[in-house]
């Protein structure tokens, strides 16, 4: 088990441009979570997928933003034409699949942080 | 909708002394509800959770939490402060409706005096 993996751990981008984050969840995990988290803030939720599917989206999450697990393993979160408000950290999280009214532990990852100038 | 809430933004506790970090919540049915500790530049690392059944938690590090449903509370504890022990600490709750979002509250930064 080595945890939540995120690529890259910063990011310094100019506006306008196209960034992509990478997570690879706790292998057997088939749930996967996007969070974002702003100075001083609580980490938000943006998206999950439970194996390949994306099963919910925030309204936190704009067309700007697509998130994907084409395989149902690692995943990727786009952000195109950065704006400086994008500026956040971008935390990664996985759980395993219970049985019906289960619950298990979300894990997260260590973040990729966003600067966009 | 289900909110969190961590009434205080900053706790300073002498090394040794018991510590407590305040936490309620707001969620339809019956809450799920986790910890959080959080350091420097670094995600999250859970702590511990409350899903059913005893309403005192043990978690990793000797923390542990108290469930009470009256208060709709779920303060996090620690009989004696470690210096290790500074960070931000977050709570969360989802609810039992196969709700997966977590919501957070806004965190407590602890800080233990030498």
């Amino acid at each position: 088990d080595t945890g939540v993996s995120q690529d890259p751990r910063h990011k310094i981008t100019k506006r306008g441009q196209n960034v992509t984050f990478r997570c690879d969840p706790i292998s057997e995990h088939n749930r996967l979570y996007w969070y974002r988290q702003t100075l001083g803030q609580g980490p938000e939720f943006l998206t999950y997928f439970q194996n390949e599917a994306q099963l919910e989206k925030s309204r936190l999450l704009s067309d700007r933003f697509s998130a994907e697990r084409p395989k149902g393993s690692f995943s990727t979160l786009e952000i195109q034409h950065t704006e400086q408000g994008d500026s956040a950290m971008y935390l990664c999280a996985s759980s395993a699949l219970l049985g019906a009214g289960s619950r298990n532990t979300i894990y997260f990852g260590e973040g990729s942080w966003l600067t966009v100038v | 909708a289900q909110s969190v809430a961590q009434p205080e933004d900053q706790v300073n506790v002498a090394e040794g002394n018991p510590l407590t970090v305040k936490c309620t919540y707001s969620v339809s049915g019956n809450p799920y509800l986790f910890w959080y500790v959080q350091y420097p530049n670094r995600g999250l690392q859970f702590l511990l959770k409350y899903i059913t059944g005893d309403n005192l938690v043990k978690g990793s590090y000797g923390f542990e939490a108290e469930f009470n449903k009256s208060q709709t509370s779920f303060h996090l504890k620690k009989p004696s402060a470690l210096v290790s022990d500074s960070a931000l600490y977050f709570c969360a709750a989802a609810n039992n409706f196969g709700n997966e979002k977590l919501t957070f509250g806004t965190g407590t930064r602890l800080t233990i005096i030498p």
